[in-house]
């Protein structure tokens, strides 16, 4: 079991290009979720799914877009990136539809540098 | 916005010594959940609290909840080198997504 995979690991990007985060669980999870940590900020919630099909905006969904492609692939996409999204992003799963309670497991994180 | 606020937010002891960090929040919640994150990884969960428990133990990890507080508090017994982490506290409530703190830096100095 790989667990939560995220990729890529480090990103660097110009002002007003745009990529996708992919992030994959192989724990037959139902809920997803995207976050970014900033220096001081612990953790912001982006977007989130419930289950497969469903998505919905989080803290800071500004400027991002999701896609739950199947139950494993939850992808975030930043049309055009901006230096204030240089941040470290973190996909997550918990098990049960909907119980956002629930334990999350996290992946290793993408490293993203907006120039 | 931060539901859980940690507090100190950054503590260094010597390696043997015990870690407390503390953990206050606003509003009602199912349960309270801490994390760790070494330097450069994702957080890894640690331990769960349910709103009715009011303390919970795992191998040196002591977890308190004073529902009446609002507040939690997470022990680390006779602290390692490997201990150095950030500590995050998460609430949980109903059908709402977890809410994270800003965390509690824990330097442990052999």
């Amino acid at each position: 079991n790989a667990g939560v995979t995220q990729t890529p690991k480090f990103q660097v990007l110009k002002t007003g290009q745009s990529m996708t985060l992919q992030c994959a669980q192989d724990m037959n999870h139902n809920s997803m979720y995207w976050y970014r940590q900033d220096p001081g900020m612990g953790l912001r919630l982006i977007y989130y799914s419930a289950s497969e099909g469903t998505t919905d905006k989080g803290e800071v969904p500004n400027g991002y877009n999701v896609s739950r492609l199947n139950k494993r692939e939850f992808s975030l996409r930043l049309e055009s990136a901006a230096p204030s999204q240089t941040s470290v992003y973190f996909c997550a799963s918990s098990g049960i539809a909907g119980r956002h309670s629930d334990t999350q497991y996290f992946g290793p994180g993408t490293r993203l540098t907006v120039l | 916005s931060q539901q859980g606020e940690e507090d100190p937010q950054a503590l260094s002891i010597q390696e043997g010594e015990n870690a407390t960090m503390n953990c206050s929040y606003k509003t009602s919640i199912n349960n309270l959940q801490w994390y760790r994150q070494n330097s450069g990884r994702g957080l890894v969960h640690l331990i769960l609290i349910r709103s009715n428990e009011r303390e919970k133990h795992s191998g040196r990890l002591r977890v308190t909840l004073d529902t009446s507080k609002k507040s939690s508090s997470l022990l680390i017994t006779a602290s390692r080198a490997a201990d150095t982490a950030s500590y995050f506290c998460a609430t949980g409530s109903g059908n709402t997504p977890l809410v994270f703190g800003k965390g509690t830096r824990l330097s442990v100095i052999a």
